[in-house]
């Protein structure tokens, strides 16, 4: 089975510019998570998406937003980048149903803001 | 507010000898708790979980505790293998929707 892949794997881009990531999660997922790693700050829960739907949202602005479609697979947008917004995004996939825990994650797409 | 911390950044072992990864929570709401291992250029992997019914669960060199009273858990890598080096995250859930991640620690195994 292949693993959950990410697109790009890095992308520069400069302050005030928007992006959009790709994850498509592991053949079966319907759960889609993401996450923003900056060093010292561990994995910060951006928002999970189940059949199309968000499920969950992060402590993130507005500004990051996400969507996923039919097939799973999700996407997340980033407008008005900030350099802040430089760190490594992960997304992750499940089955999405409750008590299944474990998640399987993607290798990251790692932003450079400039 | 983080829910979840590892107030430790890194952590050095001799190769052969006991790595005891640490990890607390404030969220008494949280049942179910993970490790997973992240190298370099890769996204992280699962390692082991526990639920909150229990106290303890191990798989081979790998064994995790819970003390829910301490709201705290602890990774134990026995023997540890230079291969261990890695970065570990402690993350907790409540329904598996939503997975709360600490900061990590970096660990490093010497041979």
């Amino acid at each position: 089975k292949a693993g959950v892949t990410q697109t790009p794997r890095y992308l520069i881009k400069t302050r005030g510019q928007q992006v959009t990531l790709s994850c498509s999660p592991i053949s079966g997922h319907r759960s889609v998570s993401w996450y923003q790693q900056t060093p010292g700050q561990g994995l910060q829960f951006l928002f999970e998406y189940f059949s199309e739907t968000q499920r969950n949202k992060g402590n993130f602005p507005g500004r990051f937003s996400g969507r996923q479609f039919s097939n799973s697979r999700s996407e997340m947008n980033v407008s008005t980048l900030e350099l802040g917004d430089s760190a490594l995004y992960l997304c992750a996939s499940n089955s999405g149903q409750p008590s299944y825990n474990e998640q399987f994650f993607g290798p990251g797409t790692r932003l450079t803001v400039l | 507010d983080q829910q979840v911390k590892q107030n430790s950044p890194s952590l050095s072992v001799q190769e052969g000898r006991i790595s005891i990864l640490n990890c607390d929570y404030t969220n008494s709401m949280f049942d179910y708790f993970l490790w997973y291992k992240k190298y370099p250029a890769e996204g992280p992997t699962f390692l082991i979980s526990i639920s909150s019914i229990k106290d303890k669960n191990e798989d081979g060199r790998f064994t995790v505790f819970l003390n829910k009273s301490a709201k705290h858990l602890s990774l134990h890598i026995v023997p540890s293998q230079p291969g261990d080096s890695a970065v570990y995250f402690c993350a907790a859930n409540t329904g598996g929707f939503k997975t709360i991640f600490g900061a990590g620690t970096r660990l490093f195994v010497k041979a």
